[in-house]
């Protein structure tokens, strides 16, 4: 079975806190990514890479970096966290082409 | 314009309904669409994948694609309580990288 997992389920972080998600994949993927799922607006990309050391911006890079130094972990970093980035965050990774994305399970990320 | 509309319900159904889950695409030259299913704390799983016009069947699951009206359905037969989720669709832009885009996903609640 493919294997995404993220770091922490849940987490409490203050404002202006620098927050790192973690996420690491099983399956020698080429592909990953990070997105954001909030109510009514579903899954927002944030941003994604399709190889080690390459990254692209998603659809809502600001406030957000990502780092990608080995093909099985892609971390997302909130450089300083604000309220607004409270929301579920979804790493997910799948092979070069046209593949489907494997999701992990998520972190709850509350910023207080 | 966002690349890909979905009308985000919640949709109630009977047990036993047929179900139609609806998306809009606004980019001709998306080719592979998909559909995820997410329970609730989960993090999303695909259901069906497909790359052209038809349709394709799984089991109690039909997805249907039509390029010609950038439009693409999800139907269920049967519907079960078990089928009560969140469901996504999902396109890969590959002029942008293979950038897997989602709608904002369909609450489904089956009721038995």
């Amino acid at each position: 079975d493919v294997k995404v997992t993220q770091s922490s389920r849940y987490l409490v972080k203050r404002t202006g806190e620098k927050v790192f998600l973690e996420c690491v994949q099983d399956m020698d993927h080429e592909n990953m990514f990070w997105y954001r799922q909030d109510p009514g607006l579903g899954l927002r990309l944030i941003y994604f890479s399709y190889d080690v050391k390459m990254k692209e911006k998603g659809d809502i890079p600001e406030g957000y970096s990502v780092s990608r130094e080995k093909k099985e972990r892609f971390s997302l970093i909130l450089e300083s966290a604000s309220t607004n980035q409270t929301s579920m965050y979804l790493c997910a990774s799948g092979y070069g082409g046209n593949t489907e994305a494997f999701f992990g399970q998520g972190t709850r990320l509350t910023v207080v | 314009q966002k690349e890909v509309e979905q009308d985000p319900g919640p949709l109630s159904v009977p047990e036993g309904a047929i179900v139609s889950l609806n998306c809009t695409y606004s980019n001709s030259a998306f080719q592979y669409f998909m559909w995820y299913r997410q329970y609730s704390r989960k993090g999303p799983e695909l259901l069906m994948y497909t790359y052209s016009s038809g349709n394709k069947e799984d089991g109690r699951f039909t997805a249907q694609v039509d390029k010609s009206s950038k439009y693409i359905s999800l139907f269920i037969r049967d519907s079960q309580p078990s089928d009560s989720a969140t469901y996504l669709c999902a396109i890969i832009n590959m002029e942008y990288g293979n950038k897997l885009v989602f709608g904002a996903g369909t609450i489904l609640r089956v009721k038995s």
